[in-house]
């Protein structure tokens, strides 16, 4: 599975669009890149899942470059709710286990 | 649809005693996978099971060991249990064991062991 970095933290308030990078340069040609959130003591939550190009769902977007390196999670116009840690993943899931790197733990001010 | 149910969701044991976690996946879903989540640790692949067998594996000790039904309920056993072993234990379901299928993660059963 290709390794994915983000960054640890972030800071951001309410009604701003939020953008979370992760990096995956190792990523090979049948993988699929997945985003997850998570709240304390709570399963992680499936968000977005895309290939290439940008990909829209009704809670975030999702924009891949075409070398695909790259993925960055948006979040339009976040609320508290949103404060959570978010996870990108990178692989086939089920020719391989999840691994879950650090996350990027969002944290959304009034 | 319902989501993928996990029983118990909070369980306190002492060291020594063994648990047995449950897992339901959501209706339709073969791939059963369980992971364990410690601040320390984050969050750790255990086992996988697609249609009654393990698929894969994750890096513990044989004292963690799981079982799938044909139903594809999913059982998660912890034997001898560690102070260690304290952790929320998370159980994801997903259509099919290859492909690029989402896993859907229950909301998981916090474990204490003292």
């Amino acid at each position: 599975l290709a390794k994915t970095t983000q960054p640890i933290s972030m800071d951001s308030y309410e009604g701003q669009e939020v953008n979370i990078t992760c990096s995956h340069n190792n990523i090979a040609t049948n993988d699929y890149i997945t985003w997850y959130q998570q709240f304390p003591s709570q399963g992680p939550r499936f968000i977005i899942q895309g290939y290439k190009t940008k990909v829209t769902n009704e809670v975030a977007s999702l924009f891949i470059p075409a070398d695909r390196k790259s993925s960055t999670l948006s979040l339009p116009r976040v609320s508290l709710s949103d404060t959570a840690v978010y996870y990108c993943l990178v692989g086939r899931y089920n020719t391989d286990k999840l691994i879950f790197g650090t996350g990027t733990r969002l944290q959304v001010f009034p | 649809k319902a989501g993928v149910t996990q029983t118990p969701r909070y369980l306190i044991k002492t060291r020594g005693q063994q648990v047995t976690l449950s897992c339901s996946p959501i209706s339709g879903h073969r791939s059963v996978s369980w992971y364990q989540q410690t601040p320390g640790q984050g969050l750790q692949f255990l086992f996988e099971y697609f249609s009654e067998t393990q698929r894969n594996k994750g890096n513990f000790p044989g004292r963690f060991s799981g079982r799938q039904f044909s139903n594809s309920r999913s059982e998660m056993n912890v034997s001898t249990l560690e102070l260690g072993d304290s952790a929320l234990y998370l159980c994801a379901s997903s259509l099919a064991f290859q492909g690029k299928d989402t896993q859907y993660f229950g909301p998981g059963t916090r474990l204490t062991v003292l």
